[in-house]
């Protein structure tokens, strides 16, 4: 089957600090990839997404890389600040379900000052 | 512009009120799709509108019932909910629904339906 599996939060990190967030995904067919961002009170944002291996998906400093031999497509940022303390959510969508999206539990990630 | 609308933001209602929830996008988009989000859980899809006709209904309780009048509007009518009904509902819409799956869907900012 199709699923999502992401790492456990929450996360805290201070201002400036390196932020990793795992993904991992199993799939029927060739999976297109998606990290959306919700902010406390609103809907989800489309941060970024890789539709096909070794793709990488860069948004806003944000990046992740489409890695098929892993299954993987971690969420990465250099530097995070405040205003990067959301709930991330990571989806795969595969063809013919109707664009049905999959999403991971999402991980909560606290940036402190 | 990549806006999904919903209203009304929030939404108080008893258990033999009948309300309807509203989506809006101008995108030209021809896919749309409700979700139930409980707090601190993923998004549940609820249905699947392609070009104006259901396509997918993730086994809903009647007492939600989804409209689709034109390609820019989707409606969820309620009718004898639960207070477990309670939850943000999250519309989106996407260009197409793909059949590689790439589609992004754009989310709105929630109809948050509290059910006393």
């Amino acid at each position: 089957g199709n699923s999502v599996t992401q790492m456990e939060g929450p996360v805290t990190l201070s201002e400036e600090a390196f932020l990793t967030i795992n993904c991992t995904y199993t799939a029927t067919g060739y999976p297109s990839l998606f990290w959306y961002v919700q902010y406390p009170g609103e809907g989800l944002q489309l941060l970024l997404k890789a539709t096909k291996a070794d793709d990488k998906g860069s948004n806003k400093g944000f990046e992740a890389t489409y890695r098929k031999e892993t299954t993987s497509f971690h969420l990465e940022k250099g530097s995070v600040q405040v205003s990067d303390s959301a709930v991330y959510f990571c989806a795969l969508s595969v063809g013919n379900t109707g664009n049905q999206f999959y999403f991971g539990t999402g991980t909560s990630l606290t940036v402190i000052p | 512009d990549t806006e999904v609308t919903q209203t009304p933001k929030h939404l108080v209602m008893g258990m033999t009120n009948k309300k309807s929830l509203k989506c809006e996008q101008h995108m030209g988009h021809r896919a749309m799709y409700w979700y139930k989000q409980k707090a601190k859980k993923p998004p549940e899809l609820m249905f699947v509108y392609s070009y104006e006709k259901l396509s997918i209904n993730e086994s809903v309780p009647s007492r939600f019932s989804p409209e689709c009048p034109n390609s820019s509007l989707l409606n969820l009518h309620l009718h004898a909910l639960q207070p477990e009904d309670s939850a943000l509902y999250l519309c989106a819409s996407s260009q197409d629904v793909s059949l590689a799956g790439e589609e992004t869907q754009y989310f709105g900012p929630g109809t948050r339906l509290l059910v006393l």
